[in-house]
Parts: C-alpha cells; sequence; structure tokens
C-alpha cells in the first residue's frame, strides 16, 4: 500500500526566511510519481510540480525547489525567501502507475505554512 | 493550463434532500475524473474514479448508493449526495486527468456542502 508521511503538521516563519516542507513516502512500485500541490485559503488546490521516479534530479523555479532523494524516499519541498502570500497548506502527493487510465493520488495529511511580517 | 471547474462553489441543504455537484473540464478533454472529500483541516481523501462511458470505482467504505457519480461525457462529471445528512458536510474536490496527459491531475476549486 501507498503511504505519503507529511510530519510537519504547522511550520510558521518570519518573511524571507527559507523553510522546507519534508515529503517522506512508501511504495512498492518501482515506477510513481510525486506531487507537491498548494492548497490557499480559497481551497482550490494549485499544481506545483510533478516528478516521476526516473528523474532524481533536483528541479528549481523561482523561489522554489524540490529535493528528490530515492535512497530515503523523500521529496522536499524549499521555499527560498518566504512571502505572506506562501501561506497555505502544502499537500505533498504520490501516484501509483495504475492500469489503464487510472492513476489514484494518495495525499499526505498536509503542512500548514504561515509566513508572518 | 487546464481549467477544471465546479458548480456550484457552496451549497446549504436540508437535511434529507439530495444534491448535485458539477465537475467540468473547460479546455480539455478528461476520460477519467476523481472526486475527493476533505473534512476541516484534513487531508484529500479520495471518495472514487470516474471513468466516461463506464460505472465508477469506488473507495473502499464509500457507499456508492449514497454518492452516486456519472460521467457522461468526456468534459462532465457529477457527484449526487443523495439523502445528505449533516456528517456529509464537507469540502468536495473533484479533479480531471487529460486524456493526452502523463498522470497530471487538475483539480477543480472545491464544493462546500453544509447540511443542516
Amino acid at each position: 500500500a501507498q503511504k505519503v508521511t507529511q510530519a510537519q503538521t504547522e511550520i510558521s516563519v518570519v518573511e524571507k526566511e527559507d523553510v522546507t516542507l519534508d515529503c517522506v513516502y512508501e511504495t512498492r512500485d518501482t515506477t510513481y510519481y510525486l506531487f507537491w500541490y498548494k492548497q490557499p485559503p480559497s481551497g482550490e488546490l494549485v499544481f506545483l510540480i510533478r516528478r516521476n521516479s526516473f528523474d532524481e534530479q533536483n528541479e528549481i523555479s523561482g523561489r522554489y525547489s524540490w529535493n528528490f532523494q530515492k535512497s530515503t524516499s523523500s521529496f522536499n519541498f524549499t521555499i527560498t525567501a518566504s512571502q505572506v502570500v506562501d501561506s497555505a497548506v502544502y499537500f505533498c502527493a504520490l501516484s501509483e502507475p495504475g492500469a489503464g487510465t487510472a492513476s489514484k493520488l494518495t495525499f499526505g495529511t498536509g503542512t500548514r505554512l504561515q509566513v508572518t511580517l | 493550463g487546464a481549467v477544471v471547474s465546479q458548480h456550484p462553489s457552496w451549497v446549504i441543504c436540508k437535511s434529507g434532500t439530495s444534491v448535485k455537484i458539477e465537475c467540468r473540464s473547460l479546455d480539455f478533454q478528461a476520460t477519467t475524473m476523481f472526486w475527493y472529500r476533505q473534512f476541516p483541516k484534513q487531508s484529500l481523501m479520495l471518495m472514487a474514479t470516474s471513468n466516461e462511458g463506464s460505472k465508477a470505482t469506488y473507495e473502499q467504505g464509500v457507499e456508492k448508493d449514497k454518492f452516486l457519480i456519472n460521467h457522461a461525457s468526456l468534459t462532465l462529471s457529477t457527484l449526487t449526495v443523495t439523502s445528505a445528512h449533516p456528517e456529509d458536510s464537507s469540502f468536495y474536490i473533484c479533479s480531471a486527468r487529460e486524456q493526452q496527459s502523463s498522470r497530471a491531475q487538475f483539480f477543480g476549486p472545491g464544493t462546500r456542502l453544509t447540511v443542516l
């Protein structure tokens, strides 16, 4: 069975601080996809990144960066120079390969990030 | 990017009534749509997988007779909560997987259901 663990329930930082959100996953599949989503107070999930299990290159997108370590089954997300607008709940998710078109997402419990001035 | 809409965005209903929630993919075709439920301050839990033209696949513990799903076209799936009760109050979110996509799901804005 697949499992995603986000051990940090809530994180509070002051604006301009860097913050890392942890994500650890469990799966028996050799092929899988990992995702990060942002859920602001409005509730709508915003897609941030998708990474497949064969690509361990770290990725940077503006102030966001992701570190995928297959050896430790982790897919951590770092926000550099955080801003108040980054305040949201962040979910890490894992997708099984699925047969046909099915690709179920297993979500972690989410990390609530609060960025204050 | 791919856009998914949901209607209504919020609904309040009396106990015992049925509520229909629509999920539409606006600029792409989705052979598969997913329905999630999210209770306050909790994670998203998959309720069912909806495939166009066939019966939905429900997750364990989800009552198929209570949560009716119809996916009649490549751009529309509906979730009907039948005989709603206060414990059904939740945030219902749909997602759609683009037909040509490699696993990315795009989420709708969610529907907040309150059953009095």
